[in-house]
């Protein structure tokens, strides 16, 4: 099966400490995203990663940091700098020119 | 700054209805415009994507009308049907589906 898996689909932390959500894509996708979703925000860009060692901040990249060392995986950290960390959390992964996303199952994170 | 506005916030429609979805954008500059769907608790996925150089779009019961010079473009479902019951999300994007701007979504209840 290809496509983009997101694990877990719930975590939950407290407040203070670090934790990392897993994003991994076997569609052989150079391009991959991190949103963040609210109740009535729509999905807001964390970051995005064009190719292998590379990423970008997005619009709201405060208090987050991501890695890209492997062309599949894009791993996304919450740091206990993130104020309101508490969301749903979709990986998303593009081929390159024009196309769609194609989005994980999300990732539901509760910091309490 | 939200770069694409999206209206209704919520839409009740009957079975058979036309459900009416609209958007609204600014910078000229982008040249991609896909509908996503998600359902609760799922990724969005792509229902349905046009490029400013065509002012229609129909896939099924689907249809995307742009305007460009009023940098508006719309999501009409015919014949709609509980099933579509859904969250629907704008979006527009610089090259052809790079880091995407989503509208704030439009909660879509279809009633029998």
């Amino acid at each position: 099966d290809g496509g983009i898996t997101q694990s877990p689909k719930y975590l939950f932390r407290k407040e203070g400490q670090n934790v990392t959500l897993s994003c991994e894509q076997n569609l052989n996708h150079d391009a991959m995203y991190w949103y963040r979703q609210d109740p009535g925000q729509g999905l807001r860009l964390i970051y995005y990663s064009q190719i292998v060692n590379d990423f970008q901040k997005g619009d709201i990249a405060e208090g987050y940091s991501v890695s890209r060392e492997k062309k599949e995986s894009f791993p996304l950290t919450v740091t206990s700098a993130q104020k309101n960390p508490t969301a749903f959390y979709l990986c998303a992964s593009h081929d390159r020119g024009p196309g769609e996303q194609y989005f994980g199952p999300g990732t539901r994170l509760t910091v309490t | 700054q939200q770069q694409v506005k999206q209206s209704p916030q919520s839409l009740i429609v009957q079975k058979g209805g036309i459900s009416i979805i609209n958007c609204a954008y600014e910078n000229t500059a982008f040249d991609y415009f896909p509908w996503y769907q998600q359902f609760p608790g799922k990724g969005p996925a792509l229902l349905i994507a046009i490029r400013p150089d065509v002012s229609e779009k129909k896939e099924g019961r689907f249809t995307i009308s742009f305007n460009k010079s009023a940098k508006q473009f719309s999501l009409h479902i015919m014949d709609s049907q509980p099933g579509d019951s859904a969250t629907y999300f704008c979006a527009a994007s610089l090259n052809s589906g790079y880091a995407l701007n989503f509208g704030k979504g439009t909660s879509l209840l279809v009633t029998p």
